[in-house]
């Protein structure tokens, strides 16, 4: 099984700041990874996928960056929707078995 | 638009079984993998079982192999998890997410909460 670790667990952050999120394979995904956004009560929301490409609708200060088994996701100028958890994901196994890592919860400095 | 409704949670004790559905409707059901996600209360994510489009290929997590048995009807727009020998630690609320084919989720339902406890 591939294991998918984050970090940090929390990150604090004021407004208008940048966070940058860390998610590392325990072997190469190649580009297969993707970032989902989870707010409390909700369900998950993809941000990016391929690593770099962003979802549908996602804003541009969302972005992804890395391959083989080092990724980042950055969030430029923090905004007050964007406090939440976030989970890499790989799916890039075989057979199939999609694993996440434990997430980073962005939090208000 | 697309939606994922899932339903069919609830309490039930350990050891028994419980169906979850998942009602898919805004796009063309019968072209997507599908899958199960869950997600234990105050944790974090985790797959559960894949479905490919004509239900032919199959995949479980190593968790749930052998008590869970996921299923699909593209008649009916609809997706199924059958859990069975049901253990406290599978406690969670359950995700049914769409899959662009061997790849990420780009859509999930609301979920659905399934608590096993006596």
């Amino acid at each position: 099984e591939i294991v998918m670790t984050q970090s940090p667990a929390t990150l604090s952050v004021s407004p208008g700041e940048r966070a940058t999120l860390s998610c590392r394979a325990s072997q190469s995904i190649s580009s297969n990874l993707a970032w989902y956004q989870q707010k409390p009560g909700q369900a998950p929301r993809l941000l990016i996928y391929g690593a770099s490409t962003r979802a549908t609708g996602i804003p541009a200060r969302f972005s992804g960056s890395g391959s083989g088994a080092e990724f980042t996701l950055t969030i430029g100028s923090l905004q007050s929707e964007d406090f939440a958890v976030y989970y890499c994901q790989q799916y890039g196994a075989w057979p199939p078995a999609w694993t996440f890592g434990q997430g980073t919860k962005v939090e208000i400095k | 638009e697309v939606q994922l409704v899932e339903s069919g949670g609830g309490l039930v004790k350990p050891g028994g079984s419980q169906r979850l559905s998942c009602a898919a409707s805004g796009f063309s059901f019968s072209s997507y993998s599908m899958n199960w996600v869950r997600q234990a209360p105050g944790k974090g994510l985790e797959w559960v079982s894949s479905i490919s489009t004509t239900g032919s290929f199959i995949y479980y997590a190593d968790s749930v192999k052998g008590r869970f048995t996921i299923s699909r009807d593209n008649a009916k727009n609809s997706l199924y998890l059958q859990m069975n020998s049901l253990r406290a630690e599978d406690t969670a609320v359950y995700y049914c997410a769409r899959e662009p084919s061997g790849s990420y989720y780009d859509y999930w339902g609301q979920g659905t909460l399934v608590t096993v406890s006596s």
